[in-house]
């Protein structure tokens, strides 16, 4: 059964210092990686999705990348703004199946 | 595009009631949908996996009688929490994946907080 972690489960930093959100995973033997979002109360915001073909995927200020031979992924927030605190979910998909980290909640001080 | 809706967004209920949730794709036929709870402050769990037309899959330790799951056209899913009691009380969220789905992508719904007095 795969298992997901994601340490630290809560992180507190200053506006524009740089956010790095890690992510591991039991089985690599996995077919996409996704990022998500997710805002107290609300639902999930998909963020970006890595093919396990793929070492790293960019968005705006995000770029996520992987290592499934090691079992991890890690999230950058290039130059935090307060508007990205929320909660940040890593779901790795086995086949259909998509199987969720626990999250890190960020908070990004103004 | 790959837009998902869910219906209600909140609702509160008498315990020993039962409560349906809606879960719609928009702009797309949903060949697969899911069903996940969240608790407070931990991760979405799988509840159970719907074909169109076809039985759910439920995970292990999820009851199929205290959670019917109804996926009768390509467009909606509907998740019925039968004679619900306060440990019923939770997020719940959809997700839909379509024949077009890259990579097997799961679009998820705004969810649908259920507390249960």
């Amino acid at each position: 059964k795969q298992e997901v972690t994601q340490i630290p489960a809560a992180l507190s930093v200053p506006e524009g210092e740089n956010l790095v959100l890690n992510c591991s995973f039991t089985d690599s033997a996995i077919y996409n990686l996704q990022w998500f979002r997710q805002d107290p109360g609300k639902g999930l915001t998909s963020l970006l999705l890595i093919q396990s073909s793929q070492r790293e995927q960019t968005s705006g200020r995000l770029n996520a990348s992987l290592d499934k031979s090691s079992g991890r992924s890690t999230l950058y927030i290039a130059a935090s703004q307060p508007g990205d605190s929320a909660t940040y979910l890593c779901a790795v998909y086995d086949d259909y199946k998509l199987s969720f980290g626990a999250g890190t909640t960020v908070t990004v001080r103004a | 595009g790959a837009v998902v809706s869910q219906h209600p967004s909140w609702v509160i209920c008498k315990s020993g009631t039962s409560v349906k949730i809606e879960c719609r794709s928009l702009d797309f036929q949903a060949t697969t949908m899911f069903w996940y709870r969240q608790f407070p402050k931990q991760s979405l769990m799988l509840m159970a996996t719907s074909n169109e037309g076809s039985k759910a899959t439920y995970e292990q330790g999820v009851e199929k009688d205290k959670f019917l799951i109804n996926h009768a056209s390509l467009t909606l899913s509907t998740l019925t929490v039968t004679s619900a009691h306060p440990e019923d009380s939770s997020f719940y969220i959809c997700s839909a994946r379509g024949l077009f789905s890259s990579y097997n992508e799961q679009f998820f719904g705004p969810g649908t907080r259920l507390t249960v007095l």
